[in-house]
């Protein structure tokens, strides 16, 4: 079956830039809604975007100025990249699998997620 | 932006039904999906399209929604039911996925 792996720095100075990639195994990352979600310790769920294998994306309103989501359907994996991060920043961060269908109401949901990846935005 | 709001902490004895509500405006014309995450751990999808079950989720776990209303009911609690529960919809208005808050379930 389809599984997620998150990767990347764990540690972020404050004013630089979060890079992760999730590597997508055991499926083609053709199709479906490749995400991000991150969630701060001891606290919910946000979600922060996703890119269609096509390449077209959407992202969080919060969130959308300092927001990058890329494909790289040869290698199949897709990068978050978070800009001008603070403190409010350090989160787990998840990579997941989207599921959209279009009928008379959208509907969204993500299923596998990957394990997860600690990001701690500190100096 | 659309809010999903879930009761912090829900109770339930091992066996009894265990009811997690999530609230919204007009959420029974939206689509629900509730995910399952235990400590440390990656959610997990347990009810997708409102009442849908993913392949591997006991029948135990269903899902229901009308009105202002969504709620995931777990029938015959176990132990290893105790975990932090969320919604979740697609917010069509505002073209972005929306998570309600969290739902605590302690297993007594």
């Amino acid at each position: 079956q389809v599984q997620l792996q998150e990767s990347g720095p764990g540690l972020v100075k404050p004013s630089e830039t979060l890079s992760l990639t999730c590597t997508v195994s055991g499926g083609s990352i053709s199709s479906y809604y490749w995400s991000w979600i991150r969630q701060p310790p001891g606290k919910g769920l946000e979600w922060i975007g996703y890119i269609y294998y096509s390449g077209s994306t959407n992202y969080n309103p919060s969130l959308k100025s300092r927001v990058t989501i890329s494909v790289d359907t040869s290698k199949n994996q897709f990068s978050l990249k978070l800009s001008s991060v603070t403190a409010a920043d350090t989160a787990v961060y998840y990579c997941a699998r989207g599921e959209l269908i279009v009928a008379t109401t959208p509907a969204l949901w993500f299923d596998p997620w990957g394990q997860g990846t600690l990001v701690t935005v500190s100096s | 932006s659309y809010v999903l709001t879930q009761p912090p902490s829900v109770s339930v004895a091992p066996g009894k039904t265990a009811r997690i509500t999530c609230g919204g405006n007009n959420i029974g014309s939206k689509s629900v999906h509730w995910y399952q995450q235990k400590p440390g751990q990656a959610p997990v999808l347990v009810i997708y399209y409102d009442s849908d079950r993913p392949s591997g989720i006991p029948e135990r776990f269903s899902g229901s929604n009308s009105g202002n209303t969504a709620t995931l009911t777990i029938s015959r609690v176990e132990a290893g039911d105790e975990a932090d529960y969320y919604c979740q919809v697609w917010d069509s208005s505002s073209d972005h996925a929306v998570f309600g808050g969290g739902t605590k379930l302690t297993v007594l």
